[in-house]
């Protein structure tokens, strides 16, 4: 799978929004963007994925540039409850093991007051 | 649905031990993952299963670790003999398709 590259940490006012990007340079055209997060000492959650398109569920937005080169997580509202390790995952989805997900560092968003 | 369950949800035990941690994944999910979390390896995505194929062991460290999937509802991972580098928390996730992968609570292993 290709590699991401992600800011350690990121800070953001509650109730703003919270944009979280991800450099995936090497991406090829069967590889899905997936962000995933994690609350402390929960396990991950699912928050999206896209391919090319960009795309918005309940919980946030996926921005993919033309180039695929890179992505932002927009979170519209943050609250204190999105504090949380934010991992952006690039993933093979016709290959086999194609459920694998291999998880970097992330980028710890911190919401403050 | 209750989700992905964990048990235990801490375990201390010392050096040498066996340990066995379970899971029981989501009703009708075909693949079901062991995870690693460490401070210094972070995530580490140690086997999976497809409907009840261990697929890609890969991860796993040595053979002292050992995971079984006997039936489609049920699924440890074992750990035997125990050291206090196996300290970490393990997950254990669910995937009924390719979207996401359902995580579990974690079990918080400590070896002394």
């Amino acid at each position: 799978d290709a590699k991401t590259t992600q800011p350690p940490s990121m800070d953001c006012a509650e109730g703003r929004a919270a944009n979280l990007p991800c450099n995936h340079s090497t991406i090829s055209g069967n590889e899905y963007v997936y962000w995933y997060r994690q609350i402390h000492s929960q396990g991950p959650q699912y928050i999206i994925h896209g391919l090319k398109n960009n795309e918005t569920n309940e919980m946030a937005s996926l921005i993919i540039t033309e180039d695929r080169k890179s992505s932002t997580l927009i979170l519209p509202h943050a609250t204190l409850r999105d504090t949380a390790v934010y991992y952006c995952i690039v993933r093979d989805m016709f290959s086999g093991g194609y459920n694998k997900l291999i998880f970097g560092a992330g980028t710890r968003l911190a919401v403050h007051p | 649905d209750a989700g992905v369950i964990q048990s235990p949800r801490h375990e201390v035990t010392e050096m040498g031990q066996e340990v066995t941690l379970r899971c029981k994944p989501i009703s009708g999910h075909d693949y079901l993952f062991w995870y690693r979390q460490t401070m210094m390896r972070g995530l580490e995505l140690l086997i999976y299963f497809n409907n009840n194929v261990p697929i890609d062991d890969s991860g796993m460290p040595e053979d002292r670790f050992s995971a079984k999937m006997p039936n489609a509802s049920f699924s440890t991972l074992k750990i035997q003999p125990s050291e206090p580098r196996d300290s970490a928390v393990y997950f254990c996730a669910t995937g009924g398709g390719i979207n996401e992968q359902f995580f579990g609570p974690g079990t918080r292993l400590t070896v002394l």
